[in-house]
């Protein structure tokens, strides 16, 4: 089946500082990707929808200039924490869809990289 | 935008007990209904899915899902439970291009 990676899954950081998150879609070529942020017995939070070659959509209250999402080829979408801080520590997990190899209906989803902010 | 509702976060059961988690969403158009799973310490995966047709959906692993469209809801069960059912569940709907998750269901199953 379809297959998404993160890296790094884990990363602790300094406040302040800007941490990078990468996805990729191993075997297959994802048009549509999402980052989701997992809170502790909360549900996944959608925070943006990117597609190839274009400007993410942000879902209201997440701040674009924060969370900078790249998505500049067909199998790889980046998540660039911006001057980290403790409220930003979570769990974030990225997703992907449709394009070759891929069901376009369905969501394949990345291992989630948790993020510490000291 | 469409919402999802996940009742008792934390289940407790014996194995072979039967399990049921309910999932119900608010949406007036048209939903493609999933049910995740995720192990501990793994990623999510998905269960079973419901795009169109037959309403009483088979997925892996002895699951089962029923879209109810008049009580918008999509009740996931399962017959005899195993230990390594242990996981979080999660209920999500697809609806405009946006899929929405709900609390998740902790189920953990006593040897």
């Amino acid at each position: 089946g379809a297959v998404v990676s993160q890296h790094p899954s884990r990363v602790i950081c300094k406040s302040g500082t800007s941490v990078k998150i990468e996805c990729r879609s191993l075997d297959f070529q994802a048009t549509t990707m999402f980052w989701y942020r997992q809170f502790p017995k909360k549900s996944l939070m959608l925070m943006a929808t990117s597609n190839e070659g274009s400007k993410a959509t942000y879902e209201q209250g997440v701040e674009k200039d924060k969370f900078l999402i790249n998505h500049a080829s067909l199998t790889l979408s980046t998540l660039t924490v911006t001057s980290a801080h403790p409220e930003d520590s979570s769990f974030y997990i990225c997703s992907a869809r449709g394009g070759t190899g891929g069901s376009p209906y369905e969501q394949y989803f990345g291992p989630g990289t948790r993020l510490t902010v000291t | 935008a469409q919402s999802v509702s996940q009742h008792n976060h934390h289940v407790i059961l014996s194995e072979a007990a039967s399990l049921e988690l309910g999932c119900n969403y608010s949406y007036g158009g048209t939903v493609n209904l999933f049910w995740y799973v995720q192990y501990p310490g793994q990623h999510l995966q998905l269960l079973l899915k419901y795009f169109s047709g037959d309403p009483l959906v088979k997925g892996i692993k002895g699951f089962e899902a029923e879209f109810i469209k008049s009580k918008f809801s999509f009740n996931l069960r399962k017959p005899s439970v195993q230990w390594s059912d242990t996981a979080e569940y999660f209920c999500a709907v697809r609806g405009n291009n946006r899929l929405a998750f709900g609390k998740g269901n902790q189920v953990v199953v006593i040897p």
